[in-house]
């Protein structure tokens, strides 16, 4: 069972435009989401989080956004960069357990 | 920024062997580790929470035997692949929360049972 699910397993984006990175979710007891980025062979690196109690959240290029009511979570680049070009996993977890629940992950390529 | 650092980076075992993966926060004290599994072009599995000075908790579905934890500090816990397999060749995380939900992963370890 799937709890978390990022439908797209790839993107590919133009360097300068907007990447948008979607994550759904079906445990409702989730509080507290992130994102990570990734590369081959090494482990996640931290991008942004956000509260369940929150909408959105921005960090410089990169901003989530929440969606409860739908249990759906994005993620927007803005301007994309070719140095983005990474797999980008979505986690979900109950604060008190610290448990992170990872998606599938999506391949986003920025070309130039 | 917080460090998590993993030895080896990666091994190659013959079937039978133990393999023995070590994960160390470097700047910080963990109380707690996890430790991921990631199979190719797949999301990464939560496999078990290294709990210092008690048991790990694993996860439905792994095996504590085959998979030993010791979190035997508060910067170091070692996975323990006993009785290696080719269906345990796999990317090994192991990840530490500093801040509040912030998890801050090691770079992975790469086994391949031969």
């Amino acid at each position: 069972d799937q709890q978390v699910k990022q439908n797209s397993p790839s993107l590919s984006v133009q360097e300068g435009r907007i990447s948008i990175l979607n994550c759904d979710y079906t445990n409702s007891m989730f509080d507290y989401f992130l994102w990570y980025k990734k590369y081959p062979a090494e482990g996640p690196t931290f991008l942004i989080s956000i509260s369940s109690i929150k909408d959105k959240n921005e960090d410089g290029r990169f901003t989530v956004f929440l969606n409860k009511s739908a249990k759906h979570l994005s993620l927007h680049i803005v301007p994309s960069q070719p140095g983005d070009s990474a797999v980008y996993f979505c986690a979900a977890t109950i604060k008190t357990t610290d448990k992170l629940i990872f998606g599938t992950g999506t391949r986003l390529q920025v070309f130039p | 920024g917080a460090v998590v650092s993993q030895h080896p980076s990666w091994v190659i075992c013959k079937s039978g062997t133990s393999v023995k993966i070590e994960c160390r926060s470097l700047d910080f004290q963990a109380t707690t580790m996890f430790w991921y599994r990631q199979f190719p072009k797949q999301s990464l599995m939560l496999m078990a929470t290294s709990n210092e000075g008690s048991k790990a908790t694993y996860e439905q579905g792994v095996e504590k035997d085959k998979f030993l934890i010791n979190h035997a500090s508060l910067t170091l816990s070692t996975l323990t692949v006993t009785s290696a397999h080719p269906e345990d060749s796999s990317f090994y995380i192991c990840s530490a929360p500093q801040v509040q939900e912030t998890q801050y992963f090691g770079p992975g370890t790469r086994l391949l049972v031969l």
